[in-house]
């Protein structure tokens, strides 16, 4: 079946860059996507990238795939305190459903 | 509306009472999607409706659990006899369409609901 998985937590310094990994099962996913959420509010979509790309950057934000591992990640340059907050990686396959994985708690550090 | 109104924020009830939770989507907006956050826990998917019907309800964790939607707009989810594992925080979603995976899904502020 669909399953998104990612490691709970991760603490940084500031000015660091910060890596937040997720691997998922669904060989049909089409789209992947990192979502954001911040604490007493709801999910914001960072950024996302279809699976025939490899690479995505937005500014502070590189998306890399590896398709044939089922392998994403997310880097965050220069991370700031602002940047903390629960992340969450999903999928998109062949279904209309989102699939989200635990989600990554990211702690910068002063 | 300019994104997607949950109501209420928080619900506090007893446990056995019944809830309905409301969702209002982005106009325009033919998909909504329901999911539950547990503490601590990813986002479980519930249901999904494509303008007033829901092609899938599998994700719904049992019977006391419903949803519908009218009019293509306002989302209601409907838990009748509620238990203390129904506590968690109800998101909803919508997007332009369903079938476009770069269409973006709008979340809302979540509803947290507490059964004591």
């Amino acid at each position: 079946g669909e399953d998104v998985e990612q490691s709970l937590f991760l603490s940084v310094r500031e000015g660091d860059s910060s890596v937040i990994n997720c691997t998922y099962t669904d060989s049909s996913s089409t789209y992947l996507y990192w979502y954001k959420q911040e604490p007493g509010a709801g999910l914001q979509l960072l950024t996302y990238i279809f699976s025939n790309m490899d690479m995505k950057q937005d500014q502070r934000l590189t998306v890399l795939l590896n398709k044939k591992d089922k392998h994403l990640s997310l880097r965050i340059a220069d991370t700031q305190t602002g940047d903390s907050a629960i992340y969450f990686c999903a999928e998109r396959g062949s279904s209309y459903k989102l699939i989200f994985g635990s989600g990554t708690r990211l702690l910068v550090r002063p | 509306g300019a994104g997607v109104s949950q109501s209420p924020s928080n619900k506090v009830t007893e446990k056995g009472k019944d809830v309905e939770l409301r969702c209002d989507p982005i106009s325009g907006h033919t998909a909504l999607y329901w999911y539950r956050q547990s503490l601590g826990q990813g986002l479980e998917f519930l249901i999904y409706f494509q303008g007033n019907s829901a092609p899938d309800k599998s994700g719904l964790p049992s019977d006391r659990f419903s949803a519908e939607r009218t009019g293509g707009s306002v989302s209601t989810l409907t838990i009748q006899r509620t238990q203390q594992e129904d506590s968690a925080v109800y998101l909803c979603a919508s997007s332009l369409r369903w079938g476009r995976g770069d269409t973006e899904a709008f979340f809302g502020q979540g509803t947290r609901l507490t059964v004591v």
